[in-house]
């Protein structure tokens, strides 16, 4: 069970819009900390998507974007296109679990 | 260009302590704010934070795993080490090594290593 909560998956047809939520809880989004997201392409390491306050690494296209509100926040990608299909993760900082980095479960982004 | 990657053994028998070594380029322990953390992920599931070490020594581990995780680093040959005692077959997965970035609120993972595959088996 991972202290931040995605869908297991979501799907969409190439040049839609999807999202994807990460919910968490007062310990770690809702205390204000950032949340960060990575993509996980099949066999390969997560990379970097966002990291502060809608920070992209240079080479992520901005038809990714994140928001975040209360407890929650959220991935969302615009213009669909097949190499997006991965999995996504995203991760905060915990401060109830002494110092602990945490991830959510991951998502399944399928393209149709 | 940063990069990172992790080395060990590919096999480990229940019982046995797991030793991972962390080879990096492109930036240096010994500069103030660098951070490099271990994190695993078994097969298909997520991600888990593991251990962390810091420019200063300062070491930080996962609560969970804290009695069996133990993190060190030398400067001169650009590595970091993670052991592991008493591995059991649940500890079977990817094993990465990631450097840490930090935004105003948080620490991230900016540059990973491609992950090695450990299997915990008799």
């Amino acid at each position: 069970q991972s202290v931040l909560t995605q869908p297991p998956s979501v799907s969409g047809a190439p040049g839609q819009r999807v999202t994807i939520s990460c919910t968490g809880s007062s310990s770690n989004i809702g205390t204000g900390y950032d949340v960060f997201w990575y993509q996980q392409l099949p066999g390969t390491a997560p990379k970097l998507l966002f990291y502060g306050n809608n920070n992209r690494p240079s080479g992520v296209p901005d038809r990714f974007s994140g928001s975040k509100s209360g407890t929650s926040a959220s991935l969302a990608i615009t213009g669909l296109q097949a190499e997006d299909e991965a999995d996504y993760f995203c991760q905060s900082y915990d401060s109830s679990l002494s110092g602990n980095w945490v991830f959510g479960g991951g998502t399944k982004l399928t393209v149709l | 260009q940063v990069t990172l990657k992790e080395s060990g053994p590919a096999l480990v028998k229940p019982t046995q302590t797991l030793t991972l070594t962390c080879t990096f380029s492109g930036f240096s322990l010994s500069t103030s704010g660098m951070r490099v953390s271990w994190i695993r992920q078994p097969s298909g599931k997520a991600l888990e934070w593991l251990a962390r070490i810091d420019w200063d020594d300062d070491k930080f581990y996962s609560t969970s795993l804290k009695t069996r995780l133990s993190i060190s680093k030398d400067t001169s040959k650009n590595q970091v080490v993670l052991t592991m005692t008493n591995m059991d077959p649940v500890d079977t997965a990817t094993y990465y090594c990631a450097r840490m970035g930090s935004s105003t609120s948080a620490y991230y993972f900016d540059y990973w290593g491609q992950g090695t595959l450990v299997t915990v088996s008799s």
